[in-house]
């Protein structure tokens, strides 16, 4: 099974230009999550949903947004990249968001904002 | 705040037996989790803790103490595979996951 899939892999973007990094679960887990991880910082959540069609703010949402509008799917969009968000992107899923429930990571998006 | 502390890096001897340690400070507590990331790669579960106690899985073990705010990960026979960075999360109240920076564990033959 593919678990989750993220693209893409890695991209240089200008500042001042708009992306959008795709994160698709085949689990039908119900919870989805946005992470960055920069050097010497643990793991930040960006933006998370418990459910398709909802979605919640995390610990660093300025600069990016979510749409859920199916199970399987759960994009980030950065409106006008700015260099500070450079960083490496994991998405996550889980199958609910209780405690016991453990979050299944995809591969990564590494960006880089000149 | 919450916080989530673990040592930067790690060296240990192929063969031997290391703990790395996690201590924690979040608003309400619901499970501990340890995480392995090889350099480059996704974060992948090793272990869960939500009572007091220690929870043994083959060559991993992971231990809580809520009382303390404090959790180990040991591990035992070390393999040269077992390089990579360790991540404690914590789960607060709003059934967040909370990460500490991740301890780099090194191992020489």
């Amino acid at each position: 099974t593919a678990g989750i899939t993220q693209a893409p892999t890695s991209q240089i973007l200008a500042a001042g230009r708009s992306m959008t990094l795709r994160c698709t679960q085949d689990m039908r887990h119900n919870a989805m999550y946005w992470y960055r991880q920069d050097l010497g910082l643990g793991l930040r959540l960006i933006h998370y949903s418990n459910t398709a069609g909802t979605t919640g703010k995390g610990e660093v949402p300025d600069g990016y947004s979510v749409s859920r509008a199916n199970t399987d799917d759960f994009p980030l969009t950065l409106a006008s990249a700015v260099p500070s968000q450079t960083s490496v992107y994991f998405c996550a899923s889980s199958v609910e968001a209780s405690s016991t429930d453990t979050q299944y990571f995809g591969p990564g998006t590494r960006l880089t904002v000149l | 705040g919450q916080n989530i502390d673990q040592p930067t890096e790690m060296t240990a001897t192929e063969g031997a037996i290391v703990q790395i340690n996690c201590t924690y400070q979040t608003s309400g507590f619901n499970g501990l989790f340890w995480y392995q990331q090889h350099a480059g790669e996704a974060p992948t579960f090793l272990s869960y803790n939500v009572l007091d106690g220690l929870e043994e899985k083959g060559r991993f073990s992971s231990f809580l103490s809520r009382s303390k705010g404090y959790s180990y990960l040991l591990l035992k026979e070390l393999q040269m595979k077992d390089s990579a960075s360790y991540l404690c999360a914590v789960k607060d109240s709003n059934y967040q996951l909370i990460w500490g920076a991740g301890t780099k564990l090194i191992i020489k033959p």
